[in-house]
């Protein structure tokens, strides 16, 4: 069974500060992973995507990080602001595409505090 | 160019009663898929409209049902609701149903089912 694991579940760090979220995937055949900020109570919005070949990816403050033999990727997030709280999602898309070969992860809730 | 579009934005339902919400694509997309996100979870795939017909179904009972316009809109039914059924619902586009790119998410319906 297709599965995505984030961690940790709920992060709290002062603003200005840097985080690393974490994805573990075993999702097969694999075809990408994203990355994905979603406010409160809004839709998903694409920060990264990454294929097998591509170990980073950088969108501004977010550099994510792709190990395709491990099966592990990470979301760094620089000097963060207030406006980074949100939820992070990690997707990872099987091979043959559909919208049923996306696997979420459940998030990591993370709070910026001032 | 218009993202992703869901109406309403709010919704209060009393058991058994039946809904209907509504998702405009992305200009250029054609594919529309449908997500129950409960709170504190990643999105559930529920099915997925591509040439007005339902191409691609999640594990989710017939009380869902879909419809998509020639215009590529799409409509999510929920029949006989029930209070589990208290989620957000995410509309994403995309170009064509077995595409891993490109999935663009609307910022939801939240239905609460009392």
């Amino acid at each position: 069974k297709n599965q995505v694991e984030q961690s940790p579940q709920s992060l709290i760090i002062l603003e200005g500060k840097n985080c690393t979220l974490q994805c573990n995937y075993t999702v097969s055949p694999f075809s990408n992973l994203r990355w994905y900020k979603q406010d409160t109570g809004r839709g998903p919005v694409s920060l990264t995507i990454m294929t097998f070949s591509e170990n980073t990816k950088s969108n501004g403050r977010y550099t994510a990080t792709l190990d395709a033999d491990t099966k592990q990727s990470s979301l760094h997030i620089t000097a963060s602001q207030l406006s980074d709280s949100a939820s992070y999602i990690c997707v990872v898309s099987s091979a043959g595409g559909g919208a049923d070969g996306l696997t979420f992860g459940k998030g990591t809730h993370l709070i910026i505090q001032p | 160019d218009a993202g992703v579009t869901q109406s309403p934005t709010h919704l209060i339902k009393t058991r058994g009663q039946q809904v209907t919400l509504r998702c405009s694509p992305k200009s250029g997309h054609d594919t529309v898929s449908w997500y129950q996100q409960a709170l504190g979870q990643g999105p559930q795939f529920i099915f997925q409209y591509y040439e007005e017909e339902e191409r691609q179904r999640g594990n989710f009972p017939d009380r869902f049902s879909g419809h998509q316009f020639p215009n590529y809109s799409s409509e999510l039914n929920v029949n006989a609701l029930l209070l589990g059924d208290s989620a957000l619902y995410l509309c994403a586009s995309s170009l064509g149903d077995r595409t891993n790119y490109g999935y663009t998410f609307g910022s939801g319906t939240r239905l609460t089912v009392v």
